[in-house]
């Protein structure tokens, strides 16, 4: 199935830092999508990326899609105590019934 | 709005003991996924179904089966469980199966083998 990497596995930050999650394919992409899984929860679909290039914004979380449509990075401005948890990349195999996670970045936040 | 909704939410077992989860997607959703989740781990996909037939299938081990009903609600059995197998359980569903779906996650069930 469709393979996608994701770096870094931990990151802590202080409150009001900015943190960035990248994840990265093998193979071209036909999207990805983004995931947020709070401590005990289930993963929430946060976007999904189709375009090459796409950039879209929710508020402050900016995503990015490569060029070539095999990386792609979730950027977090001023992260928050809410903007706690993991947050998954995750891509479909080309059949488009397999959804694959990336290893997930988990973000912990000190106030 | 209706959520997929997953039952049990916890569920205690014993080595080689079976256990049963059900789930049941969204209104209209015709495709359910589920994945297992270990401690620490990103969902690992299991099996999924669209429109009542398998449609794909991960790392789901012989001892576990799962069926598509024909009201769409889902149900995993897994039998000789193993201390392993303990996780958190998701199901998901989507409308239509296809790359660029938003696939919409229950809530989990925890499943711990002892």
């Amino acid at each position: 199935g469709q393979q996608v990497m994701q770096i870094p596995q931990y990151q802590h930050v202080q409150e009001g830092e900015d943190f960035t999650t990248y994840c990265n394919s093998s193979t071209t992409l036909s999207n990805i999508q983004w995931y947020k899984q709070r401590p005990g929860g289930h993963p929430v679909f946060l976007i999904q990326l189709v375009k090459s290039g796409e950039v879209k914004k929710q508020k402050r979380l900016t995503f990015q899609f490569g060029e070539a449509k095999k990386n792609s990075s979730l950027h977090i401005t001023a992260t928050q105590t809410t903007d706690v948890g993991t947050y998954f990349c995750a891509a479909y195999n080309n059949a488009g019934n397999m959804l694959t996670f990336g290893g997930g970045t988990r973000l912990m936040v000190k106030p | 709005a209706a959520g997929v909704i997953q039952s049990p939410r916890h569920l205690i077992k014993e080595k080689r003991e079976t256990a049963t989860l059900k789930c049941y997607p969204i209104p209209r959703h015709d495709t359910v996924y589920w994945y297992q989740q270990g401690p620490g781990q990103d969902p690992q996909f299991l099996i999924s179904f669209y429109e009542k037939m398998q449609s794909d299938k991960g790392s789901i081990p012989d001892r576990f089966s799962a069926q598509q009903f024909s009201d769409y609600h889902s149900e995993l059995n897994m039998s000789s469980l193993e201390l392993g197998d303990s996780a958190l359980y998701f199901c998901a569903s989507s409308l239509r199966q296809g790359a660029g779906n938003t696939i919409y996650f229950g809530e989990g069930s925890w499943l711990t083998v002892v």
